[in-house]
């Protein structure tokens, strides 16, 4: 019972480069996340996907973009990196809208930008 | 702006005393108000939950405490443990099609043996 996997669980990028996080459930939820969390910050939703084929802002969305591939997969890409972004992201899943219930999260991606 | 303000930034508690996090909101929306627990590299994982319509609830050593009329809300573990020490996050959900949960800012618990 894999849950919630998200790869890769480490990366460390130059400025300006670009790369995608891949984040994957077997849950069979209808809701997934992608949360970066940074210390004295807590965790901030950067985009979600409420079912297949719908995406939606969060809080921080500003240099990412997401992509719902299907029901099991949400990916998180940086298109030209910045040491802001360096953080650990996090991606979640949830059976239906995240005030309805438990969010199941992945172990972490911890991201460097140089 | 933060949307769950979360205090204190960190807690050191002997084995066996209580454990008390604290957290405010501003948004009357919010209706549903889970703690999760996080280990060192691990995600977070859901400790506990409340919705506005009771004051308190409990399971097991974990009780969380909610005061609508004043917006606070808050997490005591009781008789805390070693294998307690982690980081405490408050969060709030809620409104039409909410689908985002606002978490805290953490509280990071050490519980001394």
């Amino acid at each position: 019972n894999a849950g919630v996997t998200q790869t890769p669980k480490f990366q460390v990028l130059k400025t300006g480069q670009s790369m995608t996080l891949q984040c994957a459930q077997d849950m069979n939820h209808n809701s997934m996340y992608w949360y970066r969390q940074d210390p004295g910050m807590g965790l901030r939703l950067i985009y979600y996907s409420a079912s297949e084929g719908t995406t939606d802002k969060g809080e921080v969305p500003n240099g990412y973009n997401v992509s719902r591939l299907n029901k099991r997969e949400f990916s998180l890409r940086l298109e030209s990196a910045a040491p802001s972004q360096t953080s650990v992201y996090f991606c979640a899943s949830s059976q239906d809208r995240a005030n309805t219930g438990e969010l199941f999260f992945g172990e972490g991606s911890r991201l460097t930008v140089l | 702006q933060q949307q769950v303000k979360q205090s204190p930034q960190s807690l050191i508690v002997q084995k066996g005393g209580i454990s008390i996090i604290n957290c405010a909101y501003e948004n009357t929306a919010f209706d549903y108000f889970p703690w999760y627990q996080q280990f060192p590299g691990k995600g977070p994982a859901l400790l506990i939950a409340i919705r506005p319509d009771v004051s308190e609830k409990k399971e097991g050593r974990f009780t969380i405490s909610f005061n609508k009329s004043a917006k606070q809300f808050s997490l005591h573990i009781m008789d805390s443990q070693p294998g307690d020490s982690a980081t405490y996050f408050c969060a709030a959900s809620g409104g039409t099609g909410a689908n985002n949960l606002f978490f805290g800012t953490g509280t990071r618990l050490t519980v001394i043996p």
